[in-house]
């Protein structure tokens, strides 16, 4: 996975917990987002960002908090963790939404459960 | 309400066969196409990509299919090996300039040697 780095890989939370997943790219991306993906349901996007100071809901929002400061970085915040929070989660860059450059590259995943 | 489909959660084929997963989506905004493969503990690589403009592409063993008419996508993968063992996700995205991408459920295909 090309220069895409989330911490941590693995986390155990209790319920009412709150966590930053980190997520850092060294590829100068504009394009920054954050997925889960729970069985069944492929990935499903949580929040996105199309630059430093611009963040947006994705799919699924609630519960969770963004933003992005720097173009290098976008950590997701859990605000108090709650088992349905339980997941893998992965962080996601791009050049360009449109046309031959659209290749988001992933993260390996940071692997939550929530007790 | 799913917008990318793939309705097969599994497929399994032997060494040396043609490998096909389908996808099916539902928005007509959708405009760009892509393949993602993922094994276990990884994060999805991105496989192979088609523009609405186009109805094939073509890269190796690796060749997508767009049906418009029918809002239908295949993968092609021939000859299949073992080492294509693993998750493939359908995602679509729209010219909204936002990155953001729609995955199906996921196909789980066997290659057996």
């Amino acid at each position: 996975n090309a220069g895409v780095t989330q911490t941590p890989k693995f986390q155990v939370l209790k319920t009412g917990q709150s966590m930053t997943l980190q997520c850092a790219q060294d590829m100068n991306h504009e394009y920054m987002s954050w997925y889960r993906q729970d069985p069944g349901m492929g990935l499903r996007l949580i929040h996105y960002s199309v630059g430093a100071g611009i963040t947006d809901q994705g799919e699924v929002p609630n519960g969770y908090n963004v933003s992005r400061s720097t173009t290098e970085d976008f950590p997701l915040r859990l605000l108090s963790a709650a088992p349905s929070q339980t997941s893998v989660y992965f962080c996601a860059s791009s050049y360009s939404p449109t046309g031959a450059r659209n290749t988001i590259y992933f993260g390996e995943g940071s692997w939550l459960t929530v007790v | 309400d799913q917008q990318v489909k793939q309705n097969s959660p599994s497929l399994s084929v032997q060494e040396g066969r043609i490998s096909i997963l389908n996808c099916d989506y539902t928005n007509s905004m959708f405009d760009y196409f892509l393949w993602y493969k993922k094994y276990p503990a990884e994060g999805p690589t991105f496989l192979i990509s088609i523009s609405s403009i186009k109805d094939k592409n073509e890269d190796g063993r690796f060749t997508v299919f767009l049906n418009k008419s029918a809002k239908h996508l295949s993968l092609h993968i021939v000859p299949s090996q073992p080492g294509d063992s693993a998750v493939y996700f359908c995602a679509a995205t729209g010219s909204s300039n936002t990155g953001k991408l729609i995955f199906g459920q996921g196909t789980t295909l066997q290659v057996k040697p």
